[in-house]
């Protein structure tokens, strides 16, 4: 069955410290995959997508995630977070004959300052 | 660009009673989908629209759940004789994408939800 993982439910970092948010997938299909990022009282905003191509992709706000084929992963990565980071991040994973998205159930980013 | 709006945010209602939440796309936007959101998940699809066709419905969908996009452009999703089973954020999501590929290659844009409380 198609699923994505995000292992952690919750995780705590300091302020200006790094952080890597773990996301893996299985799915039978070329996977397409994207990190989305839900604030407080916002929708969810798209921070960055792989399709295809280099395996580190860049996105806003700092992020930058890599897709690691032979691990099933795309974990999500910024060198130095703000505290205005704090929000919960969802991974998701689509393939090209397919409407919708699989979504993972979230690691929410607690900010310690 | 407004962007995407929900309405109403909130909704308390009685179990059995019926609801209905409408999404505003961004105006552009061909490509509508619904998606439900509890606590400690993450979305999970409802339905599709493309223009004013439903081109997907989740197997999961009871037929309480019906879905509208008329003119192909605001959409109404209805939950009828609702269930505290029902109780969800439901988010609505569009986009633009052309031509016949299934994947939304670009960005879901994102309403706030609207939020069901079924007492």
């Amino acid at each position: 069955a198609q699923s994505v993982t995000q292992p952690d439910i919750h995780i705590t970092v300091s302020e200006g410290a790094s952080l890597e948010l773990r996301c893996n997938y299985s799915y039978g299909a070329t996977p397409y995959l994207f990190w989305y990022v839900q604030s407080p009282g916002q929708g969810l905003q798209l921070l960055l997508k792989y399709f295809s191509g280099d395996t580190l992709v860049q996105g806003i706000k700092g992020f930058e995630a890599e897709f690691k084929r032979s691990q099933s992963s795309f974990n999500l990565r910024k060198p130095s977070v703000h505290w205005s980071d704090a929000a919960e991040y969802f991974c998701a994973v689509g393939a090209y004959s397919n409407y919708q998205l699989i979504w993972g159930a979230g690691t929410k980013l607690i900010i310690k300052p | 660009d407004t962007g995407v709006s929900q309405d109403p945010r909130h909704k308390i209602t009685k179990r059995g009673q019926n609801v209905t939440f409408r999404c505003d796309p961004i105006s552009e936007h061909n490509r509508l989908y619904w998606y439900r959101q509890t606590l400690g998940q993450g979305p999970e699809f409802l339905t599709y629209f493309q223009n004013e066709a439903q081109l997907e419905k989740s197997r999961l969908l009871s037929d309480r759940f019906s879905a509208e996009r008329p003119k192909g452009s605001f959409s109404t999703l209805e939950i009828q004789r609702t269930e505290q089973g029902d109780s969800a954020m439901y988010l609505c999501a569009s986009s633009f994408q052309r031509g016949a590929i299934k994947i939304n290659t670009g960005e879901l844009f994102f309403g706030e939800g609207s939020r069901l409380t079924v007492l």
